[in-house]
């Protein structure tokens, strides 16, 4: 099965500065990346997905964008963070559609 | 819109009682459900996967089942105990989307005690 390594695992930021969470894959090859947002007491908010190198696509407007340099390597990063930035990224993957998603560990941000 | 529904959104059992959680959507066409489990502050742990064909499945202590027509999965977690302790999450993959998106819903928190 799929193992996804997330890094760091908790991290605080002051406002303004630069972010950068890694995502990496083991166990698969070409899957489909994603990542995910949950704030405090709520559900998970799809933020941006991959289907190959170099191919994203946003789900919501906002501060942050994604890369996906390597196969198995999806990146998130912000120029400048904001207030409303902090919470818990989380990075998962799948193979096919028919087959189950799998989700990295996760990385508590807090913006200060 | 597909909206994922998981009520109720907290439950306490004593050990050794059975759980039932309930996950309901308004589109039934999904390619398929799954369960996952979140322990505080960490990631999400799959559970069990369902396709939009069948219509349960089984792993250990728990079992999932799905009615498409009606819009609804309920999971099951037999003989429950201290350890089942945690948040349990449905999601549905979009079948009009090729990108297999999820739609989540928001969770039931449960506590199994002593």
């Amino acid at each position: 099965s799929q193992t996804i390594h997330q890094w760091p695992a908790t991290l605080v930021q002051p406002v303004g500065s630069p972010l950068s969470l890694e995502c990496t894959v083991e166990g698969t090859s070409n899957p489909n990346l994603y990542w995910y947002r949950q704030a405090a007491g709520r559900g998970l908010q799809l933020l941006f997905y991959s289907v190959g190198i170099g191919q994203i696509s946003s789900e919501v407007p906002q501060n942050l964008s994604a890369s996906r340099p390597q196969d198995r390597q999806f990146i998130l990063s912000s120029k400048k963070l904001l207030l409303s930035d902090s919470g818990f990224y989380l990075c998962a993957c799948h193979g096919t559609l028919h087959t189950e998603a799998f989700f990295g560990q996760g990385t508590r941000l807090t913006v200060v | 819109k597909q909206e994922v529904t998981q009520i109720p959104a907290a439950l306490s059992v004593p050990e050794g009682e059975n759980l039932v959680l309930n996950c309901s959507f308004t589109d039934s066409a999904i390619y398929n459900l799954q369960w996952f489990r979140q322990d505080p502050g960490k990631g999400l742990t799959s559970l069990l996967l369902i396709q939009s064909s069948q219509r349960e499945q089984t792993s250990g202590r728990l079992n999932a089942s799905l009615d498409k027509s009606s819009g609804r999965s309920t999971l099951y977690i037999a003989a429950s105990q201290p350890g089942d302790s945690a948040t349990y999450l449905c999601a549905v993959r979009l079948p009009s989307d090729s990108w297999g998106k999820f739609q989540f819903g928001a969770g039931t928190q449960v506590v199994v005690t002593p």
